[in-house]
């Protein structure tokens, strides 16, 4: 079984200032990991995976996440918050054989 | 490239009543998806298609839910007889299928289904 924990389902943090989405899963093989971001009506775009290659791993709009299989944490980071960053974020897990799994989601509100 | 198509974006129902959504996915993408995404949680997988072939329905409610993916390109879902538990937003995603655990999916907008 596989499985995604998303802590915080919600986050705020003031423009400029470090985003940080943290991401746990549980996973009896290893591992792929992947975030997506969600606008308004819109539906889920991949910001970036992590497929068993770097385990810092960087995607588009300037975030990056670093794989920890000690910690089993995919936490996504970006150093600079940005008002068009405000958006529900999705952390999922597949693995060999098995299909993709999300987590519950981080809406990342972002102050002026 | 034109994008994951969805259609309708918005549906309202009773229940006990049918509804059914359609999909367009990215040209020459060979698997498609369809997941389920209740207010409030992450998207759940209903069923995957390889082409016109089922690859995984395990979380599909076959009593009241079905799809189809007629020669491997456009997709309908369909569900009868909705219940109010069904109210969500259905999502479809495509891939270009090479590896169904790394591949990246590709969403449309989704359809808004409300059950009264």
């Amino acid at each position: 079984a596989q499985s995604v924990t998303q802590l915080g389902s919600h986050v705020s943090v003031s423009e400029g200032a470090l985003v940080l989405l943290r991401c746990n899963y549980s996973s009896s093989v290893p591992p792929y990991l992947f975030w997506y971001v969600q606008y308004p009506n819109q539906g889920l775009q991949l910001l970036l995976k992590y497929t068993s290659a770097a385990t810092l791993v960087k995607g588009i709009n300037g975030f990056e996440a670093e794989f920890k299989k000690s910690e089993t944490s995919f936490h996504l980071t970006k150093p600079s918050a940005h008002m068009s960053d405000a958006a529900e974020y999705f952390c999922a897990v597949s693995a060999r054989g098995r299909q993709l799994t999300f987590g519950s989601g981080t809406q990342l509100t972002v102050l002026p | 490239e034109a994008g994951v198509a969805q259609s309708p974006r918005y549906k309202i129902i009773e229940k006990r009543q049918s509804v059914a959504f359609w999909c367009n996915p990215i040209s020459g993408h060979a698997t498609l998806y369809w997941y389920q995404q209740i207010l409030g949680q992450g998207p759940k997988l209903l069923i995957q298609f390889q082409n016109n072939g089922v690859v995984d329905d395990s979380q599909l409610p076959k009593d009241r839910f079905s799809a189809e993916r007629l020669k491997g390109v456009d997709s309908t879902l369909k569900i009868q007889p909705a219940k109010l538990e069904d109210s969500a937003v259905y999502l479809c995603a495509s891939s270009l299928g090479g590896d169904r655990n790394t591949d990246t999916q590709y969403f449309g907008p989704g359809t808004r289904l409300t059950v009264l």
